[in-house]
């Protein structure tokens, strides 16, 4: 498998600030990478597709200036909350794409709480 | 679009017992691959069992399997022999087959599997 590792593993910040959260690809070069937001109790919810070196593709409903995404290498991607509030408080997590016939790997997870 | 329904929020067994956890899916492609997820509470993602929809035979992990249905768009699991470890949530997941914007996951809303000492 692949091993995805995320930064930071939790974060508390207050509301206006952004915060950044690093998802890298520790043993395989990815050029898909997906970022995931889930409530407690709740499924994943796909935010948004990650391409390396080209934007990314959001999903419905997802703001994309507010959840700014670069995929600058082939190892790294970045989610960026900008303006963060207290609604943006979750558990995020990202998994990258070995390919079509492969599962995907996910990080550990980042909890974001606002405050 | 796809949709995936994972039909009991919660269940639970007894330790050393057989325990199925239900999952069906719709969709009109033929070919995708369906997947088990486990998330314990370390709320790490990890993949339980892999099955390809070409493939008649089900999938088996040592004490888990599935039980593939094709035509009914039915994909259960098996966990056999229940551990304490086994306790989490578990994602049932769909993806299709087609390359190209058709990459992603799409998830069940999840079933919560207590083990009972």
């Amino acid at each position: 498998g692949a091993v995805v590792s995320q930064h930071p593993s939790w974060v508390i910040c207050k509301s206006g600030t952004s915060v950044k959260i690093e998802c890298r690809s520790l043993d395989f070069q990815a050029t898909t990478m997906f970022w995931y937001r889930q409530f407690p109790k709740q499924s994943l919810m796909l935010m948004a597709t990650s391409n390396e070196g080209s934007k990314a593709t959001y999903e419905q409903g997802v703001e994309k200036d507010k959840f700014l995404i670069n995929h600058a290498s082939l190892t790294l991607s970045t989610l960026t909350v900008t303006s963060a509030h207290p609604e943006d408080s979750s558990f995020y997590i990202c998994s990258v794409d070995r390919g079509i016939a492969y599962e995907q790997y996910f990080g550990p997870g980042t909890r974001l709480t606002v405050t | 679009a796809q949709t995936v329904t994972q039909s009991q929020p919660e269940m639970s067994v007894q330790e050393a017992e057989t325990v199925t956890l239900s999952c069906t899916y719709d969709t009109s492609e033929s070919d995708y691959y369906l997947f088990w997820y486990k998330q314990p509470p370390s709320r790490q993602m990890i993949l339980v069992i892999r099955q390809e929809a070409y493939k008649q035979q089900n999938a088996t992990e040592n004490r888990f399997s599935v039980n593939f249905q094709k035509a009914a768009k039915s994909f259960s699991l098996k966990i056999s022999d229940s551990q304490l470890g086994d306790a989490a949530m578990y994602f049932c997941a769909y993806r299709s087959a087609i390359r190209v914007g058709n990459e992603k996951l799409t998830f069940g809303t999840g079933t919560r599997l207590t083990i009972i000492p």
